[in-house]
C-alpha cells in the first residue's frame, strides 16, 4: 500500500528550462511534505518542505506547490542546471515526530 | 561540520553470518532512524529511536535488531542475513520534538552485499 507515489521514474530536461517533479499521496492525514535530493553514493539531503496549511513554498530556484484537494504536490526547479541531476524523493509525515513515508523517487537528468 | 556518519560504506557478508552496521552523529539529535532501500524502491523505515525509546515498524523482520548505547551512536544488527537483505541501509537523525519544520538528516548509507 503505497501512500506516497511518484509515478514518473525518470525525467529529462534541458538546461535552463523548468523541471517539474510530481508526487501524489493517498493519506489525507499527512500534514507536512518534504522533498529530498539524492546523488549517487550519498544519502538523501533535505531540499524544501511545505506544511499542509500552505499551498506554496519557495526557496531560490526551488518551489513546492501543494494541492490538498487533489492530494498532489509538485517541485518546480527554474532554471534547471546540470548539477540538479539527481534522484528526487517526495516524503510525507502524518503528525509531528512520526516517521516519514517516502515515494520511490524520480531521477532527473538535466542536459546541457 | 556536524554530520551523520555511517561505517562501513560497503559491507560484504556471507549468507547467515551476523553483521553489524554502525551510525554516528554529531548533531546531538534525539531521534535516529534506520532505513532499508532496495534498487528503485522508496527507503523503507525499519525502526527508530526517540532518545532511548525503541520503535519498531510492524513489518520489520525479527532478523533485524538495533542498539543505541548513547545519543551519538546507533547500530543495526542483522542476525542471519539472507540474499534478500542485500540493500542500501540509510541512517538518519532528526531533532527532538520541534515545530512543524522537522527534517531528517541522512548519512551516506552502507551498501550490504550478501554472498
Amino acid at each position: 500500500d503505497q501512500q506516497v507515489k511518484q509515478n514518473s521514474p525518470s525525467l529529462s530536461v534541458q538546461e535552463g528550462r523548468i523541471s517539474i517533479l510530481n508526487c501524489d499521496y493517498t493519506n489525507s492525514m499527512f500534514d507536512y511534505f518534504l522533498w529530498y535530493k539524492k546523488y549517487p553514493a550519498e544519502g538523501p539531503t533535505f531540499l524544501i518542505s511545505i506544511s499542509s496549511i500552505k499551498d506554496k513554498n519557495e526557496d531560490g530556484r526551488f518551489t513546492v506547490f501543494l494541492n490538498k484537494s487533489a492530494k498532489h504536490l509538485s517541485l518546480h526547479i527554474v532554471p534547471s542546471q546540470p548539477g540538479d541531476s539527481a534522484v528526487y524523493f517526495c516524503a510525507a509525515r502524518r503528525i509531528r515526530n512520526t516517521p516519514l513515508v517516502f515515494g520511490k523517487g524520480t531521477r532527473l537528468s538535466v542536459i546541457a | 561540520d556536524a554530520m551523520v556518519i555511517q561505517n562501513p560504506r560497503y559491507q560484504v557478508t556471507q549468507f547467515g553470518k551476523p553483521v553489524t552496521l554502525s551510525c554516528s552523529q554529531t548533531l546531538n539529535h534525539n531521534v535516529m532512524y534506520w532505513y532499508q532501500q532496495k534498487s528503485s524502491q522508496a527507503p523503507k523505515l525499519l525502526f527508530h529511536y526517540y532518545d532511548k525509546d525503541f520503535n519498531n515498524e510492524a513489518d520489520t523482520p525479527d532478523n533485524f535488531q538495533s542498539r543505541r548505547p548513547n545519543t551519538s551512536f546507533c547500530f543495526l544488527d542483522i542476525r542471519s542475513p539472507g540474499l534478500g537483505d542485500a540493500a542500501m541501509y540509510l541512517c538518519a537523525t532528526s531533532r527532538e520534538a520541534g515545530g512543524s519544520q522537522e527534517t531528517q538528516y541522512f548519512g551516506p548509507g552502507t551498501r550490504l552485499l550478501v554472498l
